[in-house]
Protein backbone atom coordinates (compact mmCIF):
# COMPACT_ATOMS: atom_id res chain seq x y z
CA UNK A 1 0.00 0.00 0.00
CA UNK A 2 1.02 3.80 -0.41
CA UNK A 3 3.05 5.15 2.23
CA UNK A 4 4.90 8.12 3.33
CA UNK A 5 8.06 8.43 5.79
CA UNK A 6 9.44 11.66 7.01
CA UNK A 7 12.19 12.77 9.61
CA UNK A 8 11.72 12.34 13.16
CA UNK A 9 11.64 15.65 14.90
CA UNK A 10 12.15 18.05 16.96
CA UNK A 11 14.36 19.64 14.32
CA UNK A 12 15.33 23.14 16.27
CA UNK A 13 17.07 25.79 14.52
CA UNK A 14 18.43 29.40 14.87
CA UNK A 15 16.61 32.09 13.10
CA UNK A 16 17.94 32.73 8.74
CA UNK A 17 19.32 28.74 8.97
CA UNK A 18 19.06 25.89 6.26
CA UNK A 19 15.80 23.83 6.64
CA UNK A 20 15.72 20.28 5.59
CA UNK A 21 12.97 17.92 6.05
CA UNK A 22 13.08 14.85 4.49
CA UNK A 23 10.35 12.92 3.36
CA UNK A 24 9.96 9.46 0.90
CA UNK A 25 7.26 7.60 0.04
CA UNK A 26 6.10 4.45 -1.41
CA UNK A 27 3.19 4.52 -4.20
CA UNK A 28 1.19 1.87 -6.84
CA UNK A 29 0.75 4.54 -9.01
CA UNK A 30 1.39 8.15 -9.77
CA UNK A 31 0.66 10.12 -6.59
CA UNK A 32 0.52 14.05 -6.22
CA UNK A 33 2.76 15.03 -3.15
CA UNK A 34 2.57 17.68 -0.73
CA UNK A 35 3.66 19.48 2.55
CA UNK A 36 1.19 20.81 5.03
CA UNK A 37 1.97 23.16 7.78
CA UNK A 38 0.02 23.16 11.08
CA UNK A 39 0.85 26.40 13.28
CA UNK A 40 -0.25 25.81 17.08
CA UNK A 41 -3.49 25.73 17.41
CA UNK A 42 -4.97 25.63 14.08
CA UNK A 43 -5.68 23.31 11.24
CA UNK A 44 -4.02 22.08 8.27
CA UNK A 45 -2.73 24.61 5.47
CA UNK A 46 -1.47 23.01 2.62
CA UNK A 47 1.82 24.73 2.07
CA UNK A 48 3.01 23.68 -1.40
CA UNK A 49 2.27 20.71 -3.88
CA UNK A 50 3.76 18.33 -7.06
CA UNK A 51 1.45 16.49 -9.25
CA UNK A 52 4.49 14.88 -11.29
CA UNK A 53 7.59 14.00 -11.51
CA UNK A 54 9.94 16.46 -11.35
CA UNK A 55 7.76 19.24 -10.60
CA UNK A 56 8.73 21.64 -7.61
CA UNK A 57 6.75 23.10 -5.35
CA UNK A 58 6.98 26.39 -3.95
CA UNK A 59 5.19 29.02 -1.47
CA UNK A 60 6.49 31.28 1.38
CA UNK A 61 10.79 30.57 0.67
CA UNK A 62 9.61 26.77 0.81
CA UNK A 63 10.53 24.28 -1.74
CA UNK A 64 10.10 20.97 -2.74
CA UNK A 65 11.10 18.64 -6.03
CA UNK A 66 9.15 15.52 -6.92
CA UNK A 67 11.80 13.00 -7.44
CA UNK A 68 10.56 9.65 -8.71
CA UNK A 69 14.19 8.07 -9.06
CA UNK A 70 14.42 8.09 -5.44
CA UNK A 71 10.72 8.71 -4.05
CA UNK A 72 11.66 11.84 -2.21
CA UNK A 73 10.22 15.12 -1.68
CA UNK A 74 12.35 16.67 0.81
CA UNK A 75 11.22 20.19 2.17
CA UNK A 76 13.61 22.96 1.85
CA UNK A 77 13.98 26.54 3.07
CA UNK A 78 17.18 28.89 2.78
CA UNK A 79 16.58 30.75 6.31
CA UNK A 80 14.01 30.31 8.15
CA UNK A 81 11.90 32.52 10.41
CA UNK A 82 11.10 32.33 14.26
CA UNK A 83 7.63 32.71 12.37
CA UNK A 84 7.72 28.86 10.64
CA UNK A 85 7.54 27.12 13.77
CA UNK A 86 5.00 24.71 13.09
CA UNK A 87 4.83 20.82 12.26
CA UNK A 88 5.13 20.27 9.06
CA UNK A 89 3.36 17.18 7.03
CA UNK A 90 4.44 15.46 4.11
CA UNK A 91 1.62 13.59 2.28
CA UNK A 92 0.66 11.49 -0.46
CA UNK A 93 -2.26 10.64 -2.59
CA UNK A 94 -3.64 9.16 -6.29
CA UNK A 95 -6.49 10.85 -7.00
CA UNK A 96 -6.92 8.41 -10.35
CA UNK A 97 -8.13 5.48 -7.07
CA UNK A 98 -11.68 7.00 -6.93
CA UNK A 99 -12.59 7.73 -2.91
CA UNK A 100 -8.49 7.77 -1.82
CA UNK A 101 -8.04 10.32 0.26
CA UNK A 102 -4.55 11.97 1.70
CA UNK A 103 -1.94 9.66 3.22
CA UNK A 104 -0.16 11.56 5.94
CA UNK A 105 3.44 11.50 7.33
CA UNK A 106 3.51 11.40 10.87
CA UNK A 107 4.98 14.94 10.82
CA UNK A 108 7.83 17.19 11.61
CA UNK A 109 8.17 20.05 14.99
CA UNK A 110 9.96 22.87 13.92
CA UNK A 111 11.33 24.90 16.03
CA UNK A 112 13.23 28.52 15.42
CA UNK A 113 14.27 30.49 17.82
CA UNK A 114 15.76 34.55 17.44
CA UNK B 1 -15.94 32.46 2.89
CA UNK B 2 -16.62 29.94 5.61
CA UNK B 3 -15.16 27.17 4.08
CA UNK B 4 -14.65 23.53 6.55
CA UNK B 5 -16.34 24.36 10.11
CA UNK B 6 -16.41 22.28 12.34
CA UNK B 7 -18.44 22.24 16.01
CA UNK B 8 -17.49 21.81 19.04
CA UNK B 9 -13.58 22.94 19.09
CA UNK B 10 -13.54 21.13 22.47
CA UNK B 11 -15.44 18.85 24.29
CA UNK B 12 -14.73 16.03 27.17
CA UNK B 13 -16.70 12.70 27.43
CA UNK B 14 -17.15 10.37 30.00
CA UNK B 15 -16.50 6.69 29.11
CA UNK B 16 -19.39 5.48 27.31
CA UNK B 17 -20.84 8.65 26.16
CA UNK B 18 -22.07 8.83 22.73
CA UNK B 19 -21.81 12.30 20.68
CA UNK B 20 -21.97 14.17 17.30
CA UNK B 21 -19.30 16.26 15.91
CA UNK B 22 -20.11 18.23 13.22
CA UNK B 23 -18.60 19.32 9.63
CA UNK B 24 -19.73 21.67 7.74
CA UNK B 25 -18.30 22.84 4.33
CA UNK B 26 -20.01 25.55 1.82
CA UNK B 27 -17.87 25.17 -1.41
CA UNK B 28 -20.17 22.42 -2.63
CA UNK B 29 -17.74 19.96 -2.71
CA UNK B 30 -18.62 16.17 -3.23
CA UNK B 31 -15.53 14.36 -1.32
CA UNK B 32 -15.60 15.00 2.41
CA UNK B 33 -13.10 12.89 4.57
CA UNK B 34 -12.73 12.50 8.87
CA UNK B 35 -9.11 12.52 10.21
CA UNK B 36 -7.56 11.66 13.89
CA UNK B 37 -4.34 13.20 14.80
CA UNK B 38 -2.62 11.20 17.79
CA UNK B 39 0.77 12.50 19.01
CA UNK B 40 4.01 10.87 16.41
CA UNK B 41 1.11 9.37 14.13
CA UNK B 42 0.48 12.12 11.81
CA UNK B 43 -3.01 12.36 10.38
CA UNK B 44 -5.26 8.78 10.17
CA UNK B 45 -8.08 8.74 8.05
CA UNK B 46 -11.39 7.42 9.73
CA UNK B 47 -14.05 7.97 7.51
CA UNK B 48 -14.84 9.25 3.95
CA UNK B 49 -17.75 10.58 1.63
CA UNK B 50 -17.68 10.42 -2.44
CA UNK B 51 -20.93 11.96 -2.68
CA UNK B 52 -24.47 12.38 -0.79
CA UNK B 53 -26.09 8.95 0.25
CA UNK B 54 -21.98 7.47 -0.21
CA UNK B 55 -19.76 6.76 2.45
CA UNK B 56 -16.84 4.11 3.08
CA UNK B 57 -14.23 3.38 6.07
CA UNK B 58 -11.09 4.48 6.20
CA UNK B 59 -7.88 3.34 7.98
CA UNK B 60 -8.95 3.53 11.81
CA UNK B 61 -13.26 3.32 11.53
CA UNK B 62 -14.33 1.24 14.47
CA UNK B 63 -15.78 3.05 17.02
CA UNK B 64 -17.43 5.57 15.12
CA UNK B 65 -20.49 5.90 12.10
CA UNK B 66 -20.93 8.76 9.44
CA UNK B 67 -23.95 9.37 7.10
CA UNK B 68 -23.99 12.20 4.29
CA UNK B 69 -27.21 13.13 3.87
CA UNK B 70 -26.53 16.25 2.45
CA UNK B 71 -23.23 18.01 0.04
CA UNK B 72 -22.94 20.23 3.09
CA UNK B 73 -22.84 18.04 6.36
CA UNK B 74 -20.39 15.21 7.59
CA UNK B 75 -21.12 14.51 11.05
CA UNK B 76 -19.18 11.76 12.82
CA UNK B 77 -20.63 10.27 15.75
CA UNK B 78 -18.91 8.03 18.21
CA UNK B 79 -21.64 5.58 19.86
CA UNK B 80 -19.64 4.91 23.30
CA UNK B 81 -16.49 6.78 23.68
CA UNK B 82 -13.61 5.38 25.17
CA UNK B 83 -10.62 7.02 26.48
CA UNK B 84 -8.74 5.50 23.44
CA UNK B 85 -10.60 8.06 21.01
CA UNK B 86 -8.53 11.03 22.49
CA UNK B 87 -7.40 12.90 19.84
CA UNK B 88 -7.96 16.07 17.96
CA UNK B 89 -10.12 15.35 14.85
CA UNK B 90 -10.10 16.78 11.75
CA UNK B 91 -12.93 17.31 8.86
CA UNK B 92 -11.67 17.89 5.62
CA UNK B 93 -13.07 18.81 2.20
CA UNK B 94 -12.07 18.72 -1.20
CA UNK B 95 -12.00 19.87 -5.22
CA UNK B 96 -12.26 17.87 -7.86
CA UNK B 97 -9.53 18.79 -10.28
CA UNK B 98 -7.15 20.23 -10.02
CA UNK B 99 -6.62 18.37 -6.35
CA UNK B 100 -7.05 21.38 -3.31
CA UNK B 101 -8.13 19.71 0.31
CA UNK B 102 -9.58 22.39 2.69
CA UNK B 103 -9.02 21.20 6.63
CA UNK B 104 -11.59 22.63 9.39
CA UNK B 105 -9.68 24.09 12.68
CA UNK B 106 -10.20 20.82 14.43
CA UNK B 107 -12.18 19.32 17.29
CA UNK B 108 -9.92 18.82 20.55
CA UNK B 109 -12.25 15.54 22.26
CA UNK B 110 -10.98 13.88 25.92
CA UNK B 111 -12.56 11.02 26.73
CA UNK B 112 -12.41 10.59 30.59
Amino acid sequence: GNSVTQMEGPVTLSEEAFLTINCTYTATGYPSLFWYVQYPGEGLQLLLKATKADDKGSNKGFEATYRKETTSFHLEKGSVQVSDSAVYFCALSDFNQAGTALIFGKGTTLSVSS
Amino acid sequence: NAGVTQTPKFQVLKTGQSMTLQCAQDMNHEYMSWYRQDPGMGLRLIHYSVGAGITDQGEVPNGYNVSRSTTEDFPLRLLSAAPSQTSVYFCASRTPFPVVTFFGQGTRLTVV
